[in-house]
């Protein structure tokens, strides 16, 4: 499976501020995707990361907040915009290969404090 | 409505002994995939396990099996000969399909703690 190399894997941020996560794979894949998980929560997709053009965001998370870049097949890029508390989460990159019953693969995750 | 059910919040298990943790899902998709991840403290998320809808047979991989009941629309994992390194939350997901995307959808997890 791929190698996902997502930084930083953790940051204690002031609120107000922003933050980019940055998430790297060894070899090109189909898809990329960025996933938040609340404190005790399970996880939920914020967006689908679209090659050269605009993500694809869910239901309820928004381009001016999560900005996301994916500028070619193997690097993506999350900010968390104006970050409040609210924002503390883990942050987590996946990735889908090609191929029938092909599974999401994760990056190890940012962790996220906002003070 | 939620479409991932794990109504295990937390399960114990004794080292060595085999444990099931419980998923059941919804959809009137024919094709779907369902996965199992397994997350320890450390926060990663380790790919664990895959069947698909079609699937005849119930998938093994090594000590993880899946108990999959179509009928039922539940998919249970077992761990067979726990091990004190299987402490961790575990995650039923559900892959939708979609115009050429997709998305996991996660259930809320099981906290399972092996005992030495």
């Amino acid at each position: 499976s791929a190698v996902i190399s997502q930084k930083p894997s953790r940051d204690i941020c002031q609120r107000g501020t922003s933050l980019t996560i940055q998430c790297q794979v060894d070899s090109q894949v189909t898809m990329m995707f960025w996933y938040r998980q609340q404190p005790g929560q399970s996880l939920t997709l914020i967006a689908t990361a679209n090659q050269g053009s605009e993500a694809t965001y869910e239901s309820g998370f928004v381009i001016d907040k999560f900005p996301i870049s994916r500028p070619n097949l193997t690097f993506s890029t999350l900010t968390v915009s104006n970050m409040s508390p609210e924002d503390s989460s883990i942050y987590l990159c996946s990735v889908l290969s090609t191929g029938l019953g092909q599974p999401q693969h994760f990056g190890d995750g940012t962790r996220l404090s906002i003070l | 409505a939620q479409k991932i059910t794990q109504t295990q919040p937390g399960m114990f298990v004794q080292e060595k002994e085999a444990v099931t943790l419980d998923c059941t899902y919804d959809t009137s998709d024919p094709s779907y995939g369902l996965f199992w991840y397994k997350q320890p403290s450390s926060g990663e998320m380790i790919f664990l396990i895959y069947q698909g809808s079609y699937d005849q047979q119930n998938a093994t991989e090594g000590r993880y099996s899946l108990n999959f009941q179509k009928a039922r629309k539940s998919a249970n994992l077992v761990i067979s000969a726990s091990q004190l390194g299987d402490s961790a939350m575990y995650f039923c997901a559900m892959r939708e399909v979609w115009g050429g995307s997709e998305k996991l959808v996660f259930g809320k997890g099981t906290k399972l703690t092996v005992n030495p």
